[in-house]
């Protein structure tokens, strides 16, 4: 079975300041996908930005972008020029690419601060 | 717009009783699920469906039960057998397909056993 680990329980961040949130995957699959959500306190999740395994670019979503490094199993995400609106609980998540793949397995979270 | 929408917001149960939390979606999607999110911890799966009149259990189906007889609808009831049910319940949907990518989430919805 798949697992997805985030190391970060809390992290804090300077407004304007970049940050990086950690996130390792467990796997034996080869062809997936990746995600990065974020659930502000209205605790609505939002997907901030995705990656398929296959892709060897990293995805980038204007201030968001990943590191993915496939063989470590690591899915990074860095937030640049951080601002208020960016405070929220992150959530990795990892979902097999096989078309009956439907469960999605989510990391515990990490909370993210933003000190002004 | 298109979404998903989960009723009510919040909920009180009394010990005993069952409830059903509510999920529409118009995105025309063929799967939806049902999570649950507790202090600290990520999300676990309920129950999931992929088509009309059939679904599967999740990792921690038990206490819950879920109907799925229109594509639109994944209603969720707690049942008095679940025995600590005060959480945030969030109810998703998602295309099927290897394209597929993303979850889709409603707002949520917290039940509070008194």
């Amino acid at each position: 079975a798949q697992t997805v680990t985030q190391s970060q329980p809390e992290m804090s961040v300077q407004e304007a300041e970049t940050v990086t949130l950690s996130c390792t995957y467990d796997t034996s699959e080869s062809d997936y996908y990746l995600f990065w959500y974020k659930q502000p306190p209205s605790r609505q999740m939002i997907l901030v930005i995705r990656q398929e395994a296959y892709k060897q670019q990293n995805a980038t979503e204007n201030r968001f972008s990943v590191n993915f490094q496939k063989a470590a199993k690591s899915f990074s995400l860095k937030i640049s020029d951080s601002q208020l609106g960016d405070a929220a609980m992150y959530f990795c998540a990892y979902r097999s690419a096989d078309n009956y793949g439907q469960n999605f397995v989510f990391g515990p979270g990490t909370r993210l601060s933003v000190l002004p | 717009d298109g979404g998903i929408t989960q009723s009510p917001k919040y909920l009180f149960r009394k010990e005993g009783q069952n409830v059903t939390l509510s999920c529409e979606q118009n995105l025309n999607h063929d799967a939806m699920y049902w999570y649950r999110q507790d202090p600290g911890q990520g999300l676990r799966l309920i129950y999931y469906s992929q088509i009309v009149n059939d679904f599967q259990k999740g990792d921690i189906a038990e206490g819950y039960s879920v109907s799925r007889e229109k594509k639109e609808s994944f209603p969720l009831t707690v049942t008095s057998a679940q025995k600590n049910p005060t959480a945030f319940y969030l109810c998703a949907s998602s295309r099927l397909g290897a394209s597929t990518g993303e979850l889709f989430f409603g707002e949520g919805s917290r039940l509070t056993v008194l």
